[in-house]
């Protein structure tokens, strides 16, 4: 079984643009979440998306947003980029809503340098 | 939102040693997961752990759960230079499920 996939898997983007990550969950998975990595941080839960709904949002800005699709394959979009979102976005998925005993199964990423 | 500590940041070893590392939580949980990530990689799941459970084994890896301590160790045995990653456990109540910084382990050969 494939795994997470999530492209591209690096992305050099400049201030005020906006970028598109794309995630494909394995197959059968409903839930996809989303985090921001940086080393002062840690890891920041995002979102998660179950059967195309949003069912929690971390604390980012409006600026973040995400979606998915009938398939489960996720997409997150950044607008109006600052060089604080430069990070590794990691994408999971489970086959449950996240409360549930599924584990996630992470992407290795989207490294994404803001210039 | 609940997250998990680990203790220590992190931790350097010889190649055959034993590796433990711990996990504090602060409110009631389901259960608590351990995952690896080796470096600019994803996690990786390692295993989790019931609030019924007291211990659960998987291969070289041992975690221990007291719920009354909300804590948690995993302990790694027979450790390996591949084993050099950073740890990080999370809990899952009824939040999503939120990470603490990792123990960051070095296997030296």
């Amino acid at each position: 079984k494939a795994g997470v996939t999530q492209t591209p898997r690096y992305l050099i983007k400049t201030r005020g643009q906006q970028v598109t990550l794309s995630c494909s969950p394995i197959s059968g998975h409903r839930s996809v979440s989303w985090y921001q990595q940086t080393p002062g941080q840690g890891l920041q839960f995002l979102f998660e998306y179950f059967s195309e709904t949003q069912r929690n949002k971390g604390n980012f800005p409006g600026r973040f947003s995400g979606r998915q699709f009938s398939n489960s394959r996720s997409e997150m979009n950044v607008s109006t980029l600052e060089l604080g979102d430069s990070a590794l976005y990691l994408c999971a998925s489970s086959l449950e809503f996240m409360q549930g005993d599924s584990p996630l199964h992470f992407g290795n990423g989207t490294r994404l340098t803001v210039t | 939102s609940q997250q998990g500590e680990e203790d220590p940041q992190a931790l350097s070893i010889q190649e055959g040693e034993n590796a433990t590392m711990n996990c504090s939580y602060k409110t009631s949980i389901n259960n608590l997961q351990w995952y690896r990530q080796n470096s600019g990689r994803g996690l990786v799941h390692l295993i989790l752990i019931r609030s019924n459970e007291r211990e659960k084994h998987s291969g070289r890896l041992r975690v221990t759960l007291d719920t009354s301590k909300k804590s948690s160790s995993l302990l790694i045995t027979a450790s390996r230079a591949a084993d050099t990653a950073s740890y990080f456990c999370a809990t899952a109540p009824n939040t999503p499920l939120v990470f603490g910084k990792g123990t960051r382990l070095s296997v030296i050969a």
